[in-house]
C-alpha cells in the first residue's frame, strides 16, 4: 500500500469545469510535489512545496493552481483545462526538499479532458 | 545531450537470468540516485537508491554507482515475469529537483 494517498483515482471533466485533485501523506515529510506524466514519458515536475510554501513552479499554466493547506495535504485546483492536459497526475513527498532523500509517489489521478 | 540517458528497450531477458539496466548522466554535481519501477498504467515505485560509489544490494536488486564514469546501473538477479515493467533512473544534484531518464522497458520471458 502506498503511503501517499491521492483522490480521485480517475477524473473526467469538461473544459469549462472546475475540479480539484487531492493528496495526503502521513510520513512527516516536509516536501510535496506535483508531477504530470503522459504515456511512455517520464514524470514532469509541475510544483514543489517545501514546509508548506511554494518552492518551485515549473512555468505551469495558471489553469493549474496548487495549494498546500497543511504539512500533510496538497491540492491541485483545475480550471478551464485543455484536451492536452489529459494525463496521469502524480503527487509525491520526501523528507526535506534538496536533501537528496527519495521521493515517494502516490497512485496518481488519471485525468481525462473532454 | 540529454541530462539522463537510458536505452528505451525493450530489454528482453529469460526468466531466472540477470537483467542489467544502465543509465548515464551529464551533471557531475548529481549526488543522489534512484531507481523506480513503473508498471503500465501505474505510478512509479521506488525500488533502490544509492548515494556513494560502489554497490548496494537489496534482495534481488543491486544498484551500482560510478561517479567517475557518470553511470548508475541496476542489476536484477533471478528475473521473474513480475519484474516486467519500465525502470526509471532518476537523480538529484546541483538542482534539487528530481531528473528522470526516459526509462527502459524490461520484458522477462518464460
Amino acid at each position: 500500500d502506498t503511503e501517499v494517498t491521492q483522490t480521485p483515482k480517475h477524473l473526467v471533466m469538461g473544459m469549462t469545469n472546475k475540479k480539484s485533485l487531492k493528496c495526503e501523506q502521513h510520513m512527516g515529510h516536509r516536501a510535496m510535489y506535483w508531477y504530470k506524466q503522459k504515456a511512455k514519458k517520464p514524470p514532469e515536475l509541475m510544483f514543489v512545496y517545501s514546509y508548506e510554501k511554494l518552492s518551485i513552479n515549473e512555468s505551469v499554466p495558471s489553469r493549474f493552481s496548487p495549494e498546500c493547506p497543511n504539512s500533510s495535504l496538497l491540492n491541485l485546483h483545475l480550471h478551464a483545462l485543455q484536451p492536452e492536459d489529459s494525463a496521469l497526475y502524480l503527487c509525491a513527498s520526501s523528507g526535506v526538499e534538496g536533501s537528496g532523500q527519495p521521493q515517494h509517489f502516490g497512485d496518481g489521478t488519471r485525468l481525462s479532458i473532454l | 545531450q540529454k541530462e539522463v540517458e537510458q536505452n528505451s528497450g525493450p530489454l528482453s531477458v529469460p526468466e531466472g537470468a540477470i537483467a542489467s539496466l544502465n543509465c548515464t548522466y551529464s551533471d557531475r554535481g548529481s549526488q543522489s540516485f534512484f531507481w523506480y519501477r513503473q508498471y503500465s498504467g501505474k505510478s512509479p515505485e521506488l525500488i533502490m537508491f544509492i548515494y556513494s560509489n560502489g554497490d548496494k544490494e537489496d534482495g534481488r536488486f543491486t544498484a551500482q554507482l560510478n561517479t567517475a564514469s557518470q553511470y548508475v546501473s541496476l542489476l536484477i538477479r533471478d528475473s521473474q515475469p513480475s519484474d516486467s515493467a519500465t525502470y526509471l533512473c532518476a537523480m538529484t544534484g546541483t538542482a534539487s529537483k528530481l531528473t528522470f531518464g526516459t526509462g527502459t522497458r524490461l520484458q522477462v520471458t518464460l
